[in-house]
């Protein structure tokens, strides 16, 4: 399996601060990442795909960045429906798997 | 826009087997080049994926549940379902579907939750 590990597992900011959330994978899996975003008792949402693709419909604060082993999810200012669970994860393989999750939390 | 909703029982005894249908809306499950997955959640965990089935009919499963996991289609009900046997307390979870292409899951259901207890 390929292991997905974020960090931190979580971040206190500030509405308008960027937010970096990194990913690191245990192997290379070239571009093959997406990020989600998880609000309590809410399904995951797709925000990034093939490491750096916006998903449709996901605001333009949202970027992200990385190939091979270190990826990471970007947050240009943070709204008040940004404070959520991101979760990495690889699609290198059938074997998809996740990060632990960074929570972001409001300062 | 392809909606996805999960169902079947809340409860399940240790020892069963759990089965979960998710009923696709808005879109054919037999078209596109679409994976339809099945993930789950522990409460206050991460996410664990437990297998997908392709358009074609064919199927991955995670090799850490590959010997209790069966997941099928219905095209002709445009569902697809998740069996699980032998489950125990740490099979309890929210249980979601997905779909999307490769190994990316760009829609899911709202996910539903299934106890194991006796």
């Amino acid at each position: 399996d390929i292991q997905m590990t974020q960090s931190p597992s979580s971040v206190s900011a500030s509405v308008g601060d960027r937010v970096t959330i990194t990913c690191r994978a245990s192997q290379g899996i070239s571009s093959w990442l997406a990020w989600y975003q998880q609000k309590p008792g809410k399904a995951p949402k797709l925000l990034i795909y093939a490491a750096s693709s916006l998903q449709s419909g996901v605001p333009s604060r949202f970027s992200g960045s990385g190939s091979g082993t270190d990826f990471t999810l970007t947050i240009s200012s943070l709204q008040p429906e940004d404070f959520a669970t991101y979760y990495c994860q690889q699609a290198n393989s059938f074997l998809a798997t996740f990060g632990q999750g960074t929570k972001v939390e409001i300062k | 826009q392809v909606q996805l909703q999960e169902s079947g029982p809340g409860l399940v005894k240790p020892s069963q087997t759990l089965s979960l249908t998710c009923t696709v809306s808005g879109g054919s499950i037999s078209s596109g080049s679409y994976y339809w997955s099945w993930i789950r959640q522990p409460a206050g965990k991460g996410l664990e994926w437990i297998g997908r089935i392709y358009t074609s009919g064919s199927t991955n499963y995670n090799p850490s549940l590959k010997s209790r996991v069966t997941i099928s289609v219905d095209t002709s009900k445009n569902q697809f379902s998740l069996k699980l046997s032998s489950v125990t307390a740490a099979d309890t979870a929210v249980y979601y579907c997905a779909r999307g292409p490769y190994s990316y899951f760009q829609h899911w259901g709202q996910g539903t939750l299934v106890t194991v207890s006796s």
